[in-house]
């Protein structure tokens, strides 16, 4: 039971470059997010799922996309890299979204500076 | 709107001296109150949560939070802390039906030994 991976842990891209964050869990969960923590902001939700084939906006989706085919992955896709994208993405997931099974679990984390 | 205010960004105990790092939430509703540890170059673990009930909770590693909802906040709590306990602790809230939680913006603990 590998929790919640992420793919890439480090990235460095050029400004304008595109890339894809890959998020993946295998504790069958319906709730996935992405955030991006920077230094003195905590996390900062960009987008979230609710279910296989569902995607929505959280509070800092500019500049992000995300896509969920399948039930246990959440892709974060970045089209045209800008500086200010420099951050640690981390991506989580919880059973459901109400009460007891709001617990979100975390994976490690990428770390992507753009240049 | 739900919002979270963790007052303290750096907080500086020695080795063995009790901790308590604070947070208060702002909420129209009811809440769920969690308090999550980020140890250097790791993701988040959850630390405890309150749901209902007691408002005394008791988490992992000896550490405990109370819930006051007239003061509304949900201070975090440990008698003893070690070096072992140097890391980032993330206070969050949500509410019933809400899929999102929103996290404060972190409390550094360093422990002095």
């Amino acid at each position: 039971n590998a929790g919640v991976t992420q793919t890439p842990k480090f990235r460095v891209l050029k400004t304008g470059q595109s890339m894809t964050l890959l998020c993946a869990q295998d504790m069958n969960h319906e709730y996935m997010y992405w955030y991006r923590q920077d230094p003195g902001m905590g996390l900062r939700l960009i987008h979230y799922s609710v279910g296989e084939g569902t995607t929505a906006k959280g509070e800092v989706p500019d500049g992000y996309n995300v896509s969920r085919l399948k039930k246990q992955n959440f892709l974060l896709g970045l089209e045209s890299a800008a500086p200010s994208q420099t951050s640690v993405y981390f991506c989580a997931s919880s059973y459901s979204g109400t009460g007891y099974f709001n617990e979100q679990f975390f994976g490690p984390g990428t770390r992507l500076t753009v240049l | 709107a739900q919002s979270v205010t963790q007052l303290d960004s750096q907080v500086p105990v020695f080795e063995e001296a009790p901790v308590e790092l604070r947070c208060n939430y702002s909420s129209s509703v009811s809440v769920y109150l969690f308090w999550y540890v980020q140890y250097p170059n790791q993701g988040l673990q959850l630390l405890l949560k309150y749901l209902s009930g007691s408002t005394l909770v008791k988490g992992i590693n000896g550490f405990e939070a109370e819930f006051n909802k007239s003061q509304t906040s949900f201070h975090l709590r440990k008698p003893s802390v070690h070096i072992s306990d140097t890391a980032e602790y993330f206070c969050a809230v949500s509410n019933f039906g809400n899929e999102k939680l929103t996290f404060g913006t972190g409390t550094r603990l360093t422990i002095i030994p």
